[in-house]
């Protein structure tokens, strides 16, 4: 089936240090994932996403990883700030081109 | 450039009722996807329009319809409102290929009471 499981479901981390969020997918098709930040009451935004042709990408402080093989990907975010804090969500695409969203994790800044 | 945009933003029902959402997308996208998120909760996929046809429907019954329009705009319909229903309406839209980036709307907020 059609499966993305995403871990943890919440993270707290002190600011400046590092946080890492996984994501396993179902489907070996699967060749597009991107990640979304969700603020309380706001949108979901893509703050990045990673196409199965690379093992990594980067953007300043964020970098996202996929390991094909494991069918695994996971959300780095370094030197933390307060505004990281909010819900993520991973999603995998599957052949009939919907995306397949995690069950989020809130993470959360202390400062 | 506009992003996508959703009316109403909030919207207060009783049970049995029928509601319809509105989207319209990013300029240039052609197709729009339709999530339910309860609060708290993650977001499940609910309809697919591309080109004005339904391309793909989650797990949700038959009350929850929807059409897209010529100019790309799609209407969310809920029929025999329950109160589990109670939800954010999330509209996205994309251009292009499966390996695009979906782009969200704001949500509309549906209180069943």
């Amino acid at each position: 089936g059609e499966n993305v499981e995403q871990h943890p479901s919440t993270l707290s981390v002190q600011e400046g240090d590092s946080a890492v969020i996984k994501c396993t997918y179902s489907d070996s098709a699967s060749n597009y994932f991107p990640w979304y930040k969700q603020e309380l009451g706001k949108r979901p935004q893509l703050i990045i996403d990673i196409r199965s042709n690379v093992g990594e990408k980067k953007d300043q402080r964020i970098a996202v990883t996929l390991n094909k093989t494991a069918k695994h990907f996971s959300l780095h975010i370094t030197e933390t700030q307060p505004e990281d804090s909010a819900v993520y969500f991973c999603a995998a695409n599957f052949g009939n081109e919907k995306l397949t969203f995690g069950t989020g994790t809130r993470l959360t800044i202390i400062p | 450039e506009a992003g996508v945009t959703q009316s109403p933003t909030h919207l207060i029902k009783t049970r049995g009722q029928q509601v319809t959402l509105r989207c319209s997308p990013i300029s240039g996208h052609t197709s729009v996807y339709w999530y339910q998120q309860a609060l708290g909760l993650g977001l499940q996929f609910l309809l697919w329009y591309d080109e004005g046809e339904e391309r793909n429907r989650g797990n949700f019954p038959p009350r929850f319809s929807g059409r897209q329009f010529p100019n790309y705009s799609s209407e969310l319909n809920v029929n025999a409102l329950e109160l589990e229903d109670s939800a954010l309406y999330l509209c996205a839209s994309r251009e292009g290929g499966a390996r695009q980036p979906q782009h969200f709307g704001d949500g509309t907020r549906l209180s069943i009471l």
